[in-house]
């Protein structure tokens, strides 16, 4: 993996339904590897910073866990609801430590 | 705080034009990045500084962009002569340093159409 990839591109479920995404990200150098939250019309919002392999995080319904050996993440949203539609991003920190290479989202669409 | 300001939201311009984008980072931060969103690649990285300096600008497409950060509270990105492939939306977004990974804040982002 030389860039950042995430998948699915989109995806659509029903209220109620539980979801994840993958983030892949080179695993050489890492740093930290990061998780947005982007709603239509604003701007990201950081929902974890996660730098320890095994590491896991959790924030109301949604958590990740980080895997750095292999070079991988994923994103749980459990028991879906409208208010979670937005594109998720992942960024990988690289040696800089600083400086954020991003993917280009998965975007979620929960409807009624 | 009132988070990152960026102005302005938006900016219609003429290609040939000169454009600058203002931001004005969370107070005490000591990193300020400039990104721009296109659809095609998403969110891409130009130029980051710490503590007023530039660290990397090599995302910077072209000579026509330069970006400065005076301050601590203030940054510009400018494009001139602006063309119609800079139409983005630019987001500012500023961070302040700790162990283990900083997350950023952004601004609200300017959208530019060069015509």
């Amino acid at each position: 993996i030389l860039n950042v990839e995430q998948s699915p591109q989109s995806l659509h479920v029903q209220e109620g339904d539980s979801t994840n995404f993958t983030c892949s990200f080179p695993s050489s150098n890492f740093y930290a590897l990061h998780w947005y939250r982007w709603e239509t019309a604003k701007s990201p919002e950081a929902l974890f910073v996660m730098t320890l392999n095994g590491d896991e995080k959790k924030k109301g319904r949604i958590s990740a866990t980080l895997n750095t050996k292999e070079g991988y993440s994923y994103l749980y949203i459990k028991g879906s609801q409208p208010e979670d539609s937005a594109t998720y991003l992942c960024a990988h920190n690289t040696g800089t430590a600083s400086k954020l290479t991003f993917g280009t989202g998965t975007r979620l669409q929960v409807t009624l | 705080d009132a988070g990152v300001i960026q102005s302005p939201r938006h900016e219609v311009t003429e290609m040939g034009q000169e454009v600058t984008l203002r931001c004005k980072p969370i107070s005490g931060h000591d990193y300020l990045f400039w990104y721009r969103q296109t659809m095609m690649r998403g969110l891409e990285l130009l130029i980051y500084f710490n503590n007023n300096v530039p660290i990397d600008d090599s995302g910077m497409p072209e000579d026509r962009f330069s970006a400065k950060m005076p301050n601590a509270s203030f940054s510009t990105l400018k494009i001139q002569p602006s063309e119609p492939r800079d139409s983005a939306v630019y987001f500012c977004a500023s961070s302040f340093r700790r162990q283990g990974g900083r997350e950023q804040y952004f601004g609200p982002g300017t959208r530019l159409t060069v015509t």
